[in-house]
């Protein structure tokens, strides 16, 4: 059963703490992305990756915020410092090989900073 | 530049009534439409898409969603409402397939009152 899974599902941390969450995206997708989903915003592209390689990243406050693909099976979000604005909902989704249909989407992790 | 809208944040019908839920979209290139589903604590599961050709797509659990171009719309519509399928619903809207971002809408809450 091909799932993109994500780690972990709930995060609470104080404020001023690195938060690390990863992602594994389906076995040969080649693309992944991070979505935040709030109730404010709703769901808001943050970046994403092509054949491991940034395409856009401009959804991302670039002074706390960072991702990465260090390799075809994991991907990372860091947010460092975090604040309590960044309290959401993120969820990992891939996509790519040879449908290339749809993206299918993790289960989120749901970070709280207080 | 993409967006899209989702007219009303909250729609309710009676078990076994029609569910309309209303979406339009803004794509300055020719679009792809996807409809997600997301139940509590979830992930977005697709329900249907709209890449080209028949306008006319049917999706999971008995719905589907036409792609009217000449009104810039693809409503969601499934003729008889289950207690199942009280849920979240967005619309999103990309300009390709399924490894380009989504735009998405705001979100639908669906409520099924027996």
């Amino acid at each position: 059963d091909a799932r993109v899974t994500q780690t972990p599902r709930h995060k609470v941390t104080e404020m001023g703490q690195e938060v690390t969450m990863r992602c594994q995206p389906i076995l040969g997708h080649n693309t992944v992305f991070w979505y935040r989903q709030t109730m404010m915003q709703g769901l808001e592209l943050l970046a994403y990756f092509r054949n491991r390689a940034p395409l856009d990243d401009s959804g991302m406050p670039k002074d706390r915020f960072s991702a990465e693909m260090p390799d075809a099976t994991l991907a990372t979000l860091k947010i460092q410092p975090s604040e309590p604005r960044d309290s959401a909902v993120y969820f990992c989704a891939s996509a790519g090989g040879q449908a290339n249909t749809e993206a299918f989407f993790g289960q989120g992790t749901r970070l709280t900073v207080v | 530049a993409q967006s899209v809208t989702q007219l009303g944040s909250h729609v309710s019908v009676s078990e076994g009534a029609l569910v309309l839920l209303r979406c339009n979209y803004s794509s300055s290139v020719p679009p792809y439409l996807f409809w997600y589903v997301q139940y509590p604590n979830q992930g977005l599961q697709l329900l249907l898409k709209y890449t080209t050709g028949a306008t006319l797509v049917k999706g999971i659990n008995g719905f589907e969603a036409e792609f009217k171009k000449s009104e810039t719309s693809f409503h969601l519509t499934k003729p008889s409402a289950h207690m199942s399928d009280a849920a979240e619903y967005f619309c999103a809207v990309s300009a390709g397939s399924g490894n380009t971002p989504l735009v998405f809408g705001k979100g639908t809450r669906l409520s099924v009152i027996a």
